[in-house]
């Protein structure tokens, strides 16, 4: 089982680029979510989504946008990056019941210069 | 979600047993405990959860006091591999989106 895949694991982007962060999860979880973890903090949530086209906002949704056309994957754009972005990106899945954990990511890390 | 409150820190000796402890004061009837760890900047990976009863699996053992105001996650033979970060979550299975809110944790250092 491949779990959680995200790409790329690093990238470098200059400040106001843009870029897609994939994740694709091969459990047939209908929840996904994108957490930030800057350094030497806790997980933050930025997007999530209940099932294919449906997304809503967490905590940090600022600067980013979701999409959810499948229940497969769950990629994250940042169109207009910004020093502040710089962090790592957790994508996570999970089925919904109690009884299951959340599934991460390995995680991309993302620096903007 | 209640609130949880971990000690930052912690060390443990190499084969003895960690105890970390975990008080969320303000948890409701509905909601379960979660112990989550992140290994060096890898994805938090899951590791035991319960409700109101003692819980135990192949990573760990987890202790809810009577009144599940505090909690007790017990690696029972510590490794250097444990050295982590460990997350207590207090979550409220809503059946719609069950978020989970990650805190700073306990950063529990394994030593020879």
């Amino acid at each position: 089982n491949a779990g959680v895949t995200q790409t790329p694991k690093f990238r470098i982007l200059k400040i106001g680029q843009s870029m897609t962060l994939q994740c694709t999860q091969d459990m047939n979880h209908n929840y996904m979510y994108w957490y930030r973890q800057d350094p030497g903090m806790g997980l933050k949530l930025i997007y999530y989504s209940v099932g294919a086209g449906i997304t809503d906002k967490g905590e940090v949704p600022n600067g980013y946008n979701v999409s959810r056309s499948t229940t497969e994957d769950f990629p994250l754009r940042l169109e207009l990056a910004a020093p502040s972005q710089t962090s790592v990106y957790f994508c996570a899945s999970s089925s919904g019941r109690v009884l299951y954990g959340y599934t991460f990511g390995s995680g991309t890390r993302l620096t903007v210069v | 979600d209640a609130k949880t409150t971990q000690p930052p820190s912690m060390d443990c000796a190499e084969g003895r047993a960690a105890n970390l402890p975990c008080n969320h004061s303000t948890i409701s009837g509905n909601e379960y405990v979660y112990w989550y760890r992140q290994i060096h900047s890898q994805g938090p990976q899951y590791i035991i959860h319960g409700l109101k009863n003692n819980e135990t699996n192949e990573m760990a053992s987890l202790i809810i006091t009577e009144d599940r105001k505090s909690s007790t996650l017990i690696l029972p033979h510590a490794t250097l591999r444990d050295t982590a970060v460990y997350y207590c979550i207090v979550r409220v299975d809503t059946g719609t989106a069950s978020k989970l809110t990650f805190g700073t944790g306990t950063r529990l250092q394994v030593t020879l």
